[in-house]
């Protein structure tokens, strides 16, 4: 049974750009989870969907977005970049949560 | 605000013996925890998790336990072995106004298992 994937692995943007990044969850998982990772802040949530539905959101800026499509993959968007967005993005889905969460490996966002 | 403290960034112990991991949390409305566990260059895997509802959970080398009076969780790892060096990050779940789960996340501990 296929992972989480996530797409690209690394990227290289400049400040003032806008930058896309996707999920395609486990095969039967709806709900998909979006987290910022940066050293000494462990892992900043950012928001969760389920079944097309922004369920909850994280404390980041409106310059991050995301959305879910009815095949349950995701895209997460940040606009207008940030030095300090240089951060590993990981996705995450889940069936339920008593199975926990399977991540991605990871977007590595580097903004320059 | 960090509502999942590890307080702890880093940890080394010897192979064999055991490797504790504390987590402490403020908000007494999370109601399951769970440990992640991540190798550099990949996700976070998921390792074990406890409802608030018990105070002990064991699968194999690994037990988490559950002290709700004291905000206070701990795995451990016995015994510890050199593939277990790795960060391991604490995380609480619990249902925003809207009923749904919103699960938070500790800034991670680092384990060295040294053979």
């Amino acid at each position: 049974k296929a992972g989480v994937t996530q797409t690209p692995r690394y990227l290289i943007k400049t400040r003032g750009q806008q930058v896309t990044l996707s999920c395609s969850p486990i095969s039967g998982h709806r709900s998909v989870s979006w987290y910022q990772q940066t050293p000494g802040q462990g892992l900043q949530f950012l928001f969760e969907y389920f079944s097309e539905t922004q369920r909850n959101k994280g404390n980041f800026p409106g310059r991050f977005s995301g959305r879910q499509f009815s095949n349950s993959r995701s895209e997460m968007n940040v606009s207008t970049l940030e030095l300090g967005d240089s951060a590993l993005y990981l996705c995450a889905s889940s069936f339920q949560r008593d199975y926990g969460y399977t991540f991605g490996s990871g977007t590595r966002l580097t903004v320059v | 605000d960090q509502q999942v403290k590890q307080n702890s960034p880093s940890l080394s112990v010897q192979e064999g013996r055991i490797s504790i991991l504390n987590c402490d949390y403020t908000n007494s409305m999370f109601d399951y925890f769970l440990w992640y566990k991540k190798y550099p260059a990949e996700g976070p895997t998921f390792l074990i998790s406890i409802s608030s509802i018990k105070d002990k959970n064991e699968d194999g080398r690994f037990t988490v336990f559950l002290n709700k009076s004291a905000k206070h969780l701990s795995l451990h790892i016995v015994p510890s072995q050199p593939g277990d060096s790795a960060v391991y990050f604490c995380a609480a779940s619990a249902r925003n106004s809207g009923g749904y789960q919103k699960v938070t996340f500790g800034i991670g501990t680092k384990l060295q298992v040294i053979p």
